[in-house]
C-alpha cells in the first residue's frame, strides 16, 4: 500500500465522449505524475503537477488537461475520447518536484473507450 | 529517442535465480529505477541505482554499469509470487520526467 489512491477504479466510455480521474497523494506528497500505460507497455508520462502548477509535460495531446489542488489531489481530464485513449491511467505521487525521486504508484484507473 | 530495452518475456522455476537486463542509452544518464508491476496492479518500487556496482535487498538485487549503458535485477530463491512485469525506468538529466521500458513479464514456474 502506498498510501496513494484512484477513483474510479474502473471506467467505460464511448468515442467523443470526456472522463475525469482522480488521484490522492501520498501524505506529505506536493507532486503527482500521471501515467498511460497500453496494455503489454511500460507507463508514458502524461504530465506532472507540482505545488498546483503544471512541472512537465509528455507528448499528448491538449485534450489531455489536468489539475492539482490545494492538498496536492489532482485530476485528469481527457476530453474527444478515441478508442485508443483505452488504457490503465496511474498516477504517482512524489516529495518534492523532482523527476529523480521515487514514485509511489496507486492502483490506477482502467478505462476502456468503446 | 531514448530507448529502454528489456526482453518482453522471461520463464524460470521456482527456487531458481533470475537475471532480467535492461539497456539504455548512456547520454545523460542520471539514475535508473526497477519497478514490479503484478497484472492490473499498480507499479511498486524496487531499487534505484546511480553509481556502477550492485545494490542488494534481501532477495532482489540490482546492478548498473553507468559507461555500458546496461543493468540488470536479479531474483533470486524464486518464488510464485515473484511473477510479474518489471520495468525499468531511466532518469535523464534535466527536468525530464522518467522514460519507462515496455517491461519484462516474469513467470515463475514449479
Amino acid at each position: 500500500e502506498t498510501g496513494v489512491t484512484q477513483s474510479p477504479t474502473h471506467l467505460i466510455k464511448t468515442r467523443g465522449q470526456q472522463v475525469t480521474l482522480r488521484c490522492s497523494s501520498q501524505s506529505g506528497h506536493n507532486t503527482v505524475s500521471w501515467y498511460q500505460q497500453a496494455l503489454g507497455q511500460g507507463p508514458q508520462f502524461i504530465f506532472q503537477y507540482y505545488r498546483e502548477e503544471e512541472n512537465g509535460r509528455g507528448n499528448f495531446p491538449p485534450r489531455f488537461s489536468g489539475l492539482q489542488f490545494p492538498n496536492y489531489s489532482s485530476e485528469l481530464n481527457v476530453n474527444a475520447l478515441e478508442l485508443d485513449d483505452s488504457a490503465l491511467y496511474l498516477c504517482a505521487s512524489s516529495l518534492a518536484g523532482a523527476y529523480q525521486e521515487t514514485q509511489y504508484f496507486g492502483p490506477g484507473t482502467r478505462l476502456l473507450v468503446l | 529517442g531514448q530507448n529502454i530495452d528489456q526482453p518482453t518475456e522471461m520463464t524460470a522455476t521456482e527456487g531458481a535465480i533470475v537475471q532480467i537486463n535492461c539497456t539504455y542509452q548512456t547520454s545523460g544518464f542520471n539514475g535508473l529505477f526497477w519497478y514490479q508491476q503484478h497484472a492490473g496492479e499498480a507499479p511498486t518500487f524496487l531499487s534505484y541505482n546511480v553509481l556502477d556496482g550492485l545494490e542488494e535487498k534481501g532477495r532482489f538485487s540490482s546492478f548498473l554499469s553507468r559507461s555500458k549503458g546496461y543493468s540488470y535485477l536479479l531474483l533470486k530463491e524464486l518464488q510464485m509470487k515473484d511473477s510479474a512485469s518489471y520495468l525499468c525506468a531511466v532518469h535523464y538529466s534535466g527536468n525530464t520526467p522518467l522514460v519507462f521500458g515496455k517491461g519484462t513479464r516474469l513467470s515463475v514456474i514449479a
